[in-house]
């Protein structure tokens, strides 16, 4: 079954730390992941996208990183700011015939002054 | 990078009417676009996937009647919660099929708060 798990559920970090977020999955086939960020009340925003060749890209201060033969994917957040307090979902594509989109429950982070 | 628009972004109706919430990509053609729905601290449930042209093709326990998609041309998309009640009020937001490079991705709208009274 194809399952994408993001731990931890939620987070509470103070400003100017680092934190790391992860996102495990079993999708299969794979096409790719992505990770975004999603403010209350708002839809979410895409912050990188990787395809199965690549381990990392970066974002300013948001760094994916995704090891295709664990089937792990992380968000490295350095130096948080308060803006960064929102949910994170990591999104799987899965290329069965038609595109499917497979999402994770999210990581709620909060980041205190 | 691609922009979606929803709109309303907010509307409070009576319960028993209906809704039209419309989804744009407004700098690119959208072959297929998505619904979604949220609920408080939850994650994005999808609802409809849109295809311009034809039927919109429903999720597992979605109500095709009660949940009208309309996926007229390639920059519009809309849905109509008909008969709408309290257990309706939720959290819709659209995405937008597109590319970036070769990879394919979802733009998302900013969403639409539906109030049921």
């Amino acid at each position: 079954k194809n399952q994408v798990e993001q731990s931890p559920q939620s987070l509470i970090i103070l400003e100017g730390k680092n934190c790391t977020l992860q996102c495990n999955y079993t999708v299969s086939p794979f096409s790719n992941l992505r990770w975004y960020k999603q403010d209350t009340g708002r839809g979410p925003v895409s912050l990188t996208i990787m395809t199965f060749s690549e381990n990392t890209k970066s974002n300013g201060r948001y760094t994916a990183t995704l090891d295709a033969d664990t089937k792990q994917s992380s968000l490295h957040i350095t130096a948080s700011q308060l803006s960064d307090s929102a949910s994170y979902i990591c999104v799987v594509s899965s290329t069965s015939g038609t595109y499917k989109y497979i999402f994770g429950t999210g990581t709620r982070l909060k980041v205190l002054a | 990078g691609a922009v979606v628009s929803q709109h309303p972004s907010r509307v409070i109706c009576k319960s028993g009417t209906s809704v039209k919430i419309e989804c744009r990509s407004l700098d690119f053609q959208a072959t297929t676009m998505f619904w979604y729905r949220q609920f408080p601290k939850q994650s994005l449930m999808l609802m409809a996937t849109s295809n311009e042209g034809s039927k919109a093709t429903y999720e597992q326990g979605v109500e095709k009647d009660k949940f009208l998609i309309n996926h007229a041309s390639l920059t519009l998309s809309t849905l109509t919660v008909t008969s709408a009640h309290p257990e309706d009020s939720s959290f819709y937001i659209c995405s937008a099929r597109g590319w970036e490079g070769s990879t394919d991705t979802q733009y998302f709208g900013p969403g639409t708060r539906l109030t049921v009274l």
